[in-house]
């Protein structure tokens, strides 16, 4: 079993859409929770950066970690033909230098 | 625009050539990665510096060969390398031990073919 699962998809939506990503962890050390975003021959991006529990807003991406089922999601809210590109969550412990990736999530959005 | 910048953008090499890719970060970043990533898959960690010393070597192997000049500059020097060394290799960095734990700043990718 792998320490982050993530549906690789693809995801492909209609724009205008409210898009969920998902991801389960194993590891109850995790801390800190990001979402990375990557363009087609880009590097990575930070999206949304949440340390422990809670929800984090941030215009109309919605970033959820519930600690007690091991599971965060990122919510896209109003998808633009834009925001398609490759999704990966990522997570570490406290003072970690290594990141533990999920296999991230192709999405698509159709104008 | 990335603020870590790679070069070359691309590279194209023979098993038996040598050459570097190079990373050059100018935020004041005590922290820097290298990774490499294969088609769809994630990036994997390769090596990390931390205050220009070796902090996490992955088991790579030796045909790769990294170097951190200074604090701003980080090299991937290779070696012999095999056609399933082609990939895309990335670059990040991040604050260090005053930054926020797991934010990492990527640089655009160096895309090394091995022929």
């Amino acid at each position: 079993q792998k320490e982050v699962e993530q549906d690789p998809g693809p995801l492909s939506v209609p724009e205008g859409a409210i898009v969920s990503l998902n991801c389960t962890y194993s590891n109850s050390a995790f801390q800190y929770f990001m979402w990375y975003r990557q363009y087609s021959r880009k590097g990575p991006e930070l999206l949304m950066y949440t340390y422990s529990s809670g929800n984090k807003e941030d215009g109309r991406f919605t970033a959820q970690v519930d600690k007690s089922s091991k599971y965060i999601s990122l919510f896209i809210r109003d998808s633009q033909p834009s925001d398609s590109a490759t999704y990966l969550c990522a997570m570490c412990g406290q003072g970690a230098q290594k990141l533990v990736f999920g296999q991230g999530t192709r999405l698509t959005i159709n104008p | 625009d990335t603020e870590v910048t790679q070069t070359p953008k691309h590279l194209v090499m023979g098993m038996t050539n040598k050459k570097s890719l190079k990373c050059e970060q100018h935020m004041g970043h005590r922290a820097m990665y290298w990774y490499k990533q294969k088609a769809k898959k994630p990036p994997e960690l390769m090596f990390v510096y931390s205050y220009e010393k070796l902090s996490i070597n992955e088991s790579v192997p030796s045909r790769f060969s990294p170097e951190c000049p200074n604090s701003s500059l980080l090299n991937l020097h290779l070696h012999a390398l095999q056609p399933e060394d082609s990939a895309l290799y990335l670059c990040a960095s991040s604050q260090g031990l005053q930054g926020r734990t797991g934010e990492l700043f990527f640089g655009e990718g160096s895309r090394l073919t091995v022929l």
